[in-house]
């Protein structure tokens, strides 16, 4: 069965600086890997998905990911955080169910703090 | 164009009443899946409806929970008798079918039901 692990649970940077937020996934195949944000009173909004080609992949935000297969890794990453950026951060896989749909297998959440 | 919308944002409920929650996918989605994020705990996968019909409820935890979509439009999740387990945060989200050849379309979400058992 699919898992994703998000190691931090919570994090807290200083605005402008950069941002590294890990996730290590656990599936039998190919992975579709997405990132979510959860802002408060908000529903999840998408920031980057791979479902293959380039290992590095641009988001909304400025937001980026990259995959390393060797690593079972996806870790979001911004070079320049802003006050805006604090949210909680979902890394998810998801695993085909047929018919063109799939269901999503989410990590536990990384909430992001940003001080001035 | 409007997002996904869920009714009501937050249910306070006793042990052993039944509460009801809907949601309303964006116009033209066929997908609508249903998911539960108990406190402390990850967002996990309750079903999945392809227009009317259930296409995966693997993830429903017990007959105590009845899902719905007549129409093929908006759904309801009732929870009957609700107990303090049920507690947590319902997502509802959203997404077309892709076309032939095309990959994953985004499921897009809502801004879920906070539900509160007593």
């Amino acid at each position: 069965a699919q898992s994703v692990t998000q190691p931090d649970i919570h994090i807290t940077v200083s605005e402008g600086a950069s941002l590294e937020l890990r996730c290590n996934y656990s599936y039998g195949a190919t992975p579709y890997l997405f990132w979510y944000v959860q802002s408060p009173g908000q529903g999840l909004q998408l920031l980057l998905k791979y479902f293959s080609g380039d290992t590095l992949v641009q988001g909304i935000k400025g937001f980026e990911a990259e995959f390393k297969r060797s690593q079972s890794s996806f870790n979001l990453r911004k070079p320049s955080v802003h006050w805006s950026d604090a949210a909680e951060y979902f890394c998810a896989v998801g695993s085909y169910s047929g018919a063109g749909s799939y269901q999503l297998t989410f990590g536990k959440g990384t909430k992001l703090s940003v001080i001035p | 164009e409007a997002g996904v919308t869920q009714f009501p944002s937050h249910s306070v409920i006793e042990k052993g009443q039944t509460v009801t929650l809907r949601c309303d996918p964006i116009s033209g989605h066929d997908n609508l899946y249903w998911y539960r994020r108990v406190m402390g705990k990850e967002i996990k996968f309750l079903l999945h409806f392809v227009k009317e019909s259930k296409q995966d409820e693997s993830g429903m935890p017990n007959n105590r929970f009845l899902a719905e979509r007549t129409g093929g439009t908006y759904s309801t999740l009732k929870v009957q008798p609700a107990e303090l387990e049920d507690s947590g945060v319902y997502f509802c989200a959203s997404s077309q079918t892709p076309l032939a050849g095309g990959l994953l379309n985004e499921q897009f979400f809502g801004p879920g039901t906070r539900l509160t058992v007593l």
